[in-house]
């Protein structure tokens, strides 16, 4: 089966500036994840769909992230404006609902802000 | 709040040597434990999870609620076991179900 599939790979911006990334999770999962990795650190979960609704968004920095998932299938983060301590790697990943344990995750983008 | 600690930033071991990756966890509750691995070039992926109890790829990993560790372990390391481990947590059931928080990661090295 496909993966999940993740673009851009790398986006380099400067501060301020706007930025957007594109997630297809595999096939029949309901589930998405939206991660955002810094620089030795473990992943930390920004946003969880179910279907296309919210299941939690508590880490999410909503002043300046969105998530959406309109037709519950692929998904976009965005991040408007992007400040200097945005840089990291954004993983996605998806699951089957009732198997939430078993992420399958996407190559992620590296984004660095200048 | 849930957090997962995993103390060694780096390990190196030998070709046949034991190995045994830390961590240890903070919740008060009944959490679910997993271990996922990353190699080279490769995707972030599932190992283990603590419920099955099962070894894969010769590694196991107990659940030691007393003192809130899950250690993960293999009798013989190989080179191709080189790459970066991650312990996370989930909260078993409600709405936080399927939330995974990660530790810092390992990044385990087999030396031939």
């Amino acid at each position: 089966e496909a993966g999940v599939a993740q673009s851009p790979r790398y986006k380099i911006i400067e501060k301020r500036q706007s930025v957007a990334f594109w997630c297809n999770p595999i096939s029949g999962h309901a589930t998405l994840y939206w991660y955002q990795q810094i620089l030795g650190q473990g992943p930390k979960l920004l946003i969880q769909f179910q279907n296309n609704g919210v299941v939690d968004d508590s880490q999410l920095p909503k002043d300046r992230f969105s998530a959406e998932r309109l037709k519950g299938v692929d998904s976009t983060l965005k991040i408007q404006p992007a400040k200097l301590e945005d840089s990291a790697v954004y993983l996605c990943a998806s699951s089957f609902w009732g198997a939430s344990y078993e992420q399958y995750f996407g190559p992620g983008t590296r984004l660095t802000v200048t | 709040a849930q957090r997962v600690t995993q103390p060694e930033k780096l390990l190196s071991v030998f070709k046949g040597a034991p190995v045994e990756l830390k961590c240890n966890y903070s919740y008060s509750g009944s959490p679910e434990l997993f271990w996922y691995v990353q190699y080279s070039r490769q995707r972030l992926q599932l190992l283990l999870r603590h419920i099955s109890r099962e070894s894969i790829k010769g590694f196991t990993a107990d659940l030691n609620k007393g003192e809130t560790s899950f250690h993960l372990k293999k009798p013989f390391a190989q080179e191709e076991d080189s790459a970066m481990y991650y312990c996370a947590l989930s909260l078993a059931g409600g709405t936080s179900y399927g939330k995974l928080t990660f530790g810092q990661g390992t990044i385990l090295t087999v030396h031939p």
